[in-house]
């Protein structure tokens, strides 16, 4: 089945340092979305992007929609404890309501 | 506000056992999702439904049914449970508007 490519896979991190994760895809998506997920819990919107080159922030959350429209960056500035968590990508495909997600990635901070 | 709920939360089936699990937003959603979440894989999706009494398959649909009588429910049955489906569950909703929200997920057991 189609999924993204998201990297990296996981990530420790010391407390305050500023994060990066990317994922790319061979397809075009008219929509970007990233998701956090707490243990136990379902996945929760961080950020939505809608057009290609789309710069969006939330707090110190920053994601870009690539211009090439296959690919898609998140991060995260000034980490703190509580961003611990997994990170999941989701594409939605052109021309349909099917939303593809990336394998995510894990990140631990560090105290 | 209760969004998007599950149900059951837990569950554990006997390999040939059925069972449905139930899905129900109330936020007037058109669209909904069953995922399935496996450690490495993230999540994929299994069926959707872009409407009362639609329904489509997903990536990984072998093994489920799905219906979509109401528009605020969308249910997904196992017909003869496989150690395979052992998972984690999550349903989604969406409109062409908003992005996908997430139910806290079924953890299903087949031993």
């Amino acid at each position: 089945g189609q999924q993204l490519n998201q990297s990296p896979q996981s990530m420790f991190i010391q407390e305050g340092e500023d994060v990066s994760m990317n994922c790319t895809s061979s397809s075009i998506f008219n929509t970007w979305l990233w998701y956090k997920q707490d243990p136990g819990e379902g996945p929760v919107l961080l950020i939505a992007l809608y057009k290609a080159g789309e710069l969006t922030s939330n707090g110190r959350l920053t994601a870009q929609f690539g211009i090439t429209r296959k690919d898609s960056f998140l991060n995260i500035s000034a980490s703190i404890p509580s961003d611990v968590g997994i990170y999941f990508c989701a594409g939605q495909i052109s021309g349909t309501y099917k939303y593809i997600f990336g394998t995510g990635t894990r990140l631990k901070v560090l105290a | 506000n209760a969004g998007v709920t599950q149900t059951p939360k837990f569950r554990v089936l006997k390999t040939g056992q059925s069972m449905t699990l139930l899905c129900a937003q109330d936020m007037n959603h058109e669209y909904m999702y069953w995922y399935r979440q496996d450690p490495g894989m993230g999540l994929r999706l299994i069926h959707y439904s872009v409407g009362e009494g639609t329904t489509a398959k997903g990536e990984v649909p072998d093994g489920y049914n799905v219906s979509r009588l109401k528009k605020q429910n969308f249910l997904l049955g196992l017909e003869s449970a496989a150690p395979s489906q052992t998972s984690v569950y999550f349903c989604a909703s969406s409109t062409t508007e908003t992005q996908a929200f997430f139910g806290q997920g079924t953890r299903l057991t087949v031993v």
